[in-house]
């Protein structure tokens, strides 16, 4: 199973908006809305930002959102803020019934 | 609170074996799947196993195949990885994780001579 392919790196300046893409294939990303997205600060373990495409879990701004459109899921951090600033992770479920997580963004606040 | 607690990383040598634990607390053990997932150092995350609530239902990773093996006690709200024939590229840390939402803090292992 390959890793879902996402930028390298995004970077904005503070209160503006960021999109991160995350390509996978149909069987996986374009085969169930079962996509993750994780958000992990240097030294520390990786926090759930959204599930499911596209719910935020309790406790996550509303600054973050997700989407999906065929084989590509997307988060976008809308009122760019300093403390975004930190890896993301996109993961999704696939037809073998395994988790295939995506290759990392580093989010670079300007 | 959701707790996961991880122990059981260490230095161990090519061709060696460990077993990672992780306590759980906090949520009702035995209602959810439950996975490991790794992340070798400066590298990304990689999901290596999942195991479901009766414990039932278990799968791999192609690089972990046949070599490490996820277990549960829901009885002791624990969740274990056995772990063998250990090479270089197994070096990481190690994550408990209550799918999707809750992860532990993380044991690293380290396989060097």
């Amino acid at each position: 199973q390959s890793a879902l392919t996402q930028p390298a790196s995004v970077s904005g300046s503070p209160g503006q908006s960021i999109t991160i893409s995350c390509t996978g294939t149909s069987g996986d990303v374009g085969a169930y809305n079962y996509v993750s997205w994780y958000q992990q600060h240097p030294g520390k373990a990786p926090k759930l930002m959204i599930y499911d495409v596209s719910n935020r879990p309790l406790g996550v701004s509303n600054r973050f959102s997700g989407s999906k459109s065929g084989n590509t899921a997307s988060l976008t951090i809308s009122g760019l803020q300093t403390e975004d600033e930190a890896d993301y992770y996109c993961s999704s479920y696939t037809s073998g019934s395994t988790y295939v997580f995506g290759t990392g963004t580093k989010v670079t606040v300007l | 609170q959701v707790q996961l607690v991880e122990s059981g990383g260490g230095l161990v040598k090519p061709g060696g074996s460990l077993r990672l634990s992780c306590a759980a607390s906090g949520f009702t053990f035995s209602d959810y799947y439950m996975s490991w997932i790794r992340q070798a150092p400066g590298k990304g995350l990689e999901w290596i196993s999942y195991m479901s609530s009766s414990g039932s239902t278990i799968y791999y990773a192609d690089s972990v195949k046949g070599r490490f093996t996820i277990s549960r006690d829901n009885a002791k709200n624990s969740l274990y990885l056995q772990m063998k024939s250990l090479r270089a590229e197994d070096t990481a840390v190690y994550y408990c994780v209550r799918q999707p939402d809750s992860w532990g803090q993380g044991t690293l292992v380290t396989v060097s001579s």
